[in-house]
Order: C-alpha cells, then structure tokens, then sequence
C-alpha cells in the first residue's frame, strides 16, 4: 500500500534556530500533500496545501513566512519553521494524496520541542 | 470551527464490549474517512466511505453515512484493550480536495 515517510519523527532545537521536516511518499506520486499541527489533546489543523511544482496554499491565520513550504517533486515536501519559539513545539504531520485517489496516507509525524 | 464534531469526546468501556463514536458535519462532503491515532504517533486510516455509500464494515469495524443528516459512525466490535486510542473523523469537500478533521473521541478499553 501507499507509504509516505516522515522526518524526522522527533527534534529538539533553540529558539531562533530554523528546523526542516521532511515527507517523502515512497511508492506513489504525490501530486498534493498536506501538512498538519497537532496540538496536545486537539485535533488535527491544517496549516498548508501544496501541490507539486506551485506555491502551497496556506490556511487562514497560518504565517507563510514562518513556515515554509516546498513541494519540488512528486514524492517529496518540505516543511521548514524558520525562527522556532516556544509556542512553535508541536507534532507536526504531513499527508499525501495522488491525482484520482479518494484517500490520503499520512506520516508518522514529527515531535518538535523549541527550548 | 472545525468541519467535523465527534462525540462522545470521552468513551471508556470493558474489553468485549462494543464503542460507538460519531461525527457530524456541516458542508457537502465527497467522502469522510475516519482515522485512528495512538499517543504521540501519526495517523492510522481506518476506513473511507464515499458520499454515495450508507454502510461500509472493515473487520471489527462498521462505519455509516447518513448525508441527509450530515453524520457518520463508526462502531467498534468486541473491543480489545489494543483499541484505546484517539478516533477521529475526516471530511474531503467536494470543492477543496482537503480533509478537514474533527475534534476527535479518546477510547480507553479497560481489560
């Protein structure tokens, strides 16, 4: 079945520091993927929509300039959080869907913690 | 607000017995799908029901779509303490593409 690959599945960085996280879909092609946050007992928020090859579409309230997005290939997206702080610590994860699915395959997710 | 509400947002129940959780929404949807998460992991897909479907079963597990009332469920059999988690539902709108998640229920299966 459809694998997509999170990483890292935990990282601990300063504040100020600027931390990427990597989702890759291993045996398909992501023509859309999704990130998500997900606070301590809360659902899931969507924080962007990126399709392969254009800009990533982000949710109302979601800083673009603080979480960057890059989407520049088919089986793989990034997620950078540039100048980390505190409230930024959060698990993090990415979804990926293909053109014609109904489905979505999600990551495993990443723990991030800014100290 | 989020697009789906599940409820119960707590259930805790004895092995062997059986859990329902349910999820409403509120727009046009072209498929819901629920997902379950354990603790500090990523999320696991459950089942997907297409708009068009009323009742689909996946092992121990039966999930129904009621369009015209905007609501799902799903039913977990004969419970086992390995079930406890966190079960959400999610909604692809016929527009969007996305999915947009709801609230969630915490099941706990005591043994």
């Amino acid at each position: 079945g459809a694998v997509v690959s999170q990483h890292p599945s935990w990282v601990i960085c300063k504040s100020g520091t600027s931390v990427k996280i990597e989702c890759r879909s291993l045996d398909f092609q992501a023509t859309t993927m999704f990130w998500y946050r997900q606070f301590p007992k809360q659902s899931l928020m969507l924080m962007a929509t990126s399709n392969e090859g254009s800009k990533a579409t982000y949710e109302q309230g979601v800083e673009k300039d603080k979480f960057l997005i890059n989407h520049a290939s088919l089986t793989l997206s990034t997620l950078t959080v540039t100048s980390a702080h505190p409230e930024d610590s959060s698990f993090y994860i990415c979804s990926a869907s293909t053109t014609g699915s109904y489905g979505y395959t999600f990551g495993s997710g990443t723990r991030l913690t800014v100290v | 607000s989020q697009q789906g509400e599940e409820d119960p947002q707590a259930l805790s129940i004895q092995e062997g017995e059986n859990a329902t959780m349910n999820c409403s929404y509120k727009t046009s949807i072209n498929n819901l799908q629920w997902y379950r998460q354990n603790s500090g992991r990523g999320l696991v897909h459950l089942i997907l029901i297409r708009s068009n479907e009323r009742e689909k079963h996946s092992g121990r597990l039966r999930v129904t779509l009621d369009t015209s009332k905007k609501s799902s469920s799903l039913l977990i059999t004969a419970s086992r303490a390995a079930d406890t988690a966190s079960y959400f539902c999610a909604t692809a709108s016929q527009n969007a593409g996305k999915s947009t998640f709801g609230d969630g229920t915490t099941l706990t299966v005591k043994p």
